[in-house]
């Protein structure tokens, strides 16, 4: 069973950048042909699919949030990341990770990240 | 921009059927997927492909597409089944995913 775990500060001040990682457990990142996603989910409201990186490393945005979105890989740690930049309070959500396209098969039990000062 | 329409919330007593639509025009030519997320729980995947079911996913739970609507069904609703639903389509257009903003599933 694919097991993902996020992890990263969850409380990151206005205007900086919020950092995120993801790791992967029980497959290997770079053995198949994946997508890996992250979504987030503001307090009582619905899903927001953010990114998601191919194990080349080439990567898809959702065009509201690409200007301020980086999504990393890195295979020899099994892990993959999420940087969101000059972050406001409208950021504060709980991010998850997930796996798959063109659905999600496996997600992480997510972070809650606050953007507060 | 891509959207898909649903429901905020259906109610249904247990042991009746629950449909949860998700709609936006001719989306019986796309692919859709559905999650159900517990209350504080991570999404899980319950329909993929319109109408597959991953494993461990009751028979209860069945999907259909066609035309205007996709459909989640779940019969014999218990009150396990209390949850939120979310429909999601990959957008080729864009090369993004979309979720639908989610049906509330009350089991009165």
């Amino acid at each position: 069973q694919v097991q993902l775990q996020e992890s990263g500060p969850g409380l990151v001040k206005p205007s900086q950048t919020l950092s995120l990682t993801c790791t992967v457990s029980r497959v290997s990142i770079s053995g198949g042909r994946y997508y890996w996603s992250w979504i987030r989910q503001p307090a009582g409201k619905g899903l927001e699919w953010i990114g998601r990186i191919f194990t080349s490393g080439s990567t898809n945005y959702n065009p509201s949030l690409k200007s301020r979105v980086t999504i990393s890989v890195d295979t020899s740690k099994n892990q993959f990341s999420l940087n969101l930049s000059s972050v406001t309070a409208a950021d504060t959500a709980v991010y998850y990770c997930a796996r798959g396209y063109p659905f999600l098969d496996y997600w992480g039990q997510g972070t809650l990240v606050t953007v507060s000062s | 921009s891509y959207v898909l329409t649903q429901p905020p919330s259906v109610s249904v007593a247990p042991g009746n059927t629950a449909s949860i639509t998700c709609g936006r025009d001719n989306i019986g030519s796309k692919s859709v997927h559905w999650y159900q997320q517990r209350s504080g729980q991570a999404p899980v995947l319950v329909m993929y492909y319109d109408s597959d079911r991953p494993s461990g996913i009751p028979e209860r739970f069945s999907g259909s597409n066609s035309g205007n609507t996709a459909t989640l069904t779940i019969s014999r609703v218990e009150a396990g089944d209390e949850a939120d639903y979310y429909c999601q389509v990959w957008d080729s257009g864009n090369n993004h995913v979309v979720f639908g903003g989610g049906t509330k599933l009350t089991v009165l």
